[in-house]
């Protein structure tokens, strides 16, 4: 089975700054047929189901703001907001869907 | 629109059983796989089985699960009927969590969430 781990597992970071998130899997999540990641990042509110942040390790879904960016490839991966705003608050998790298992992260606690 | 309704979440004791249902609208549901996903109260994201899209065949559809629901939870999908479900035995109260029904990503990398349904497991 293929194991995620964050880094880490929360952060408090000031508003308008960088808050960098790492995310590694066990094994390579890269499949050389097509060149891609099969990694995904949620956002996660009390409340509400995981929204979808970033899919393919570094392709922004439709909707996302821009201060949002993922890349990596491979086995290590980051989401940065490069400028924290108030409702970012919540908890981020990596997904791996490379095989039929789609292990999560343990998650990270994002604060102000 | 995709749209994914989970239902059957429920207090149940231990060793009880429970069905859970998702029923499917918005996109050609045979031709997804599908998966649950669970969240314990103050844990983190759990993946918790996956069942292949079964496509055309009728006899067989791959399934997988989580290590700690193998030999007790059953994923299966109607695909006549756009529904997915997961049979839940001989429930343990570390079973106790939100339940998520999510659309596989189908090639596109982008995967569809339901808004979940609440099981409980306490005497």
């Amino acid at each position: 089975d293929i194991v995620m781990t964050q880094s880490p597992d929360s952060l408090a970071v000031s508003l308008g700054e960088r808050a960098t998130i790492n995310c590694r899997s066990s094994q390579s999540v890269l499949y050389n047929s097509n060149n891609k990641n099969y990694l995904a990042w949620y956002q996660h509110k009390p409340g509400q189901p995981p929204k979808l942040l970033i899919y393919w390790a570094s392709t922004r879904e439709s909707g996302v703001p821009d201060r949002f960016s993922g890349s990596g490839s491979g086995t290590d991966f980051t989401l940065t907001i490069s400028s924290l705003q108030a409702e970012d608050v919540a908890v981020y998790y990596c997904q791996q869907y490379y095989n039929s298992r789609h292990a999560f992260g343990q998650g990270t606690k994002l604060e102000i | 629109e995709v749209q994914l309704v989970e239902s059957g979440g429920d207090l149940v004791q231990p060793g009880g059983s429970l069905r859970l249902s998702c029923a499917a609208s918005g996109f050609t549901f045979s031709n997804y796989a599908m998966s649950w996903v669970r969240q314990a109260p103050g844990k983190g994201l759990e993946w918790v089985s996956l069942i292949g899209s079964g496509g055309s065949s009728i006899f067989y559809t791959d399934t997988f699960y989580a290590d700690s629901v193998e030999g007790r939870f059953t994923i299966s999908r109607d695909n006549s009927k756009n529904t997915l479900f997961l049979q839940m035995d001989s429930l343990r109260a570390e079973d106790t969590a939100l339940y998520y029904c999510v659309k596989d990503h189908g090639g596109s990398g982008r995967m569809n969430w339901g808004q979940g349904t609440l099981v409980t497991v306490s005497s």
